[in-house]
């Protein structure tokens, strides 16, 4: 596609519920990556692909979340019992030859 | 440890310049971005500086010192629409692992 692209756009979710956000990547690119910003602070890094393949997973808060990435190309991110801690945006990107580019974010909101 | 500082907030005038700079250590280093990000949206690519020096792009420049782990983003003849968050980030490797600063908010001032 164009550009990247992420659904859904926004979400919100009951406390203990499970959530999927999907991030689907400029084609060609194989780099891949997830951050989280919540209101007024800096992004925070979530985890990396390169390929399939997840070299960098540091970022990941909790074992409620995971993420996989399928045929080098979409990505998914789980946040499994949810909490309101969880409440944020959620940003993918992608990248290749120097810059990366990034979707729109899934905002979650955990009521 | 990785480090990046900026300055949270900035003020200044439309049609005046600006310098928001960035300071980082980081264990390696490939490549510095400057991003632009207003409120409410996702950031936006504005430069990427791999050698020493300036890199002019119409009215946003963005200089790097590799020697003194230092960069800076200069945007010249403001406008109302600059008003939103600058973010500096490092490469730390090839594979575009990058370290981010907080953000710098400006405002700009009519």
């Amino acid at each position: 596609g164009a550009g990247v692209s992420q659904s859904p756009s926004n979400k919100v979710t009951e406390k203990g519920k499970d959530v999927e956000l999907r991030c689907d990547p400029i084609s060609g690119h194989t780099a891949l990556y997830w951050y989280r910003q919540s209101l007024g602070q800096g992004l925070e890094f979530l985890i990396y692909f390169q390929g399939n393949s997840a070299p960098d997973k540091s970022g990941l808060p909790s074992d409620r979340f995971s993420a996989e990435r399928t045929g080098g190309s979409v990505s998914t991110l789980t946040i499994q019992r949810t909490q309101q801690e969880d409440s944020a945006v959620y940003l993918c990107a992608s990248g290749e030859g120097g810059t990366i580019y990034f979707g729109e974010g899934s905002w979650l909101t955990v009521v | 440890g990785q480090n990046i500082d900026q300055p949270t907030e900035m003020t200044a005038t439309e049609g005046a310049i600006v310098q928001i700079n960035c300071t980082y250590q980081t264990s390696g280093f490939n490549g510095l971005f400057w991003y632009q990000q207003h409120a409410g949206e996702a950031p936006t690519f504005l430069s990427y500086n791999v050698l020493d020096g300036l890199e002019e792009k119409g009215r946003f420049s963005s200089f790097l010192s590799r020697s003194k782990g230092y960069s800076y983003l200069l945007l010249k003849e403001l406008q109302m629409k600059d008003s939103a968050s600058y973010l500096c980030a490092v490469d730390r490797d090839s594979n575009y692992q990058l370290i981010w600063g907080a953000g710098t908010k400006l405002i700009i001032k009519p």
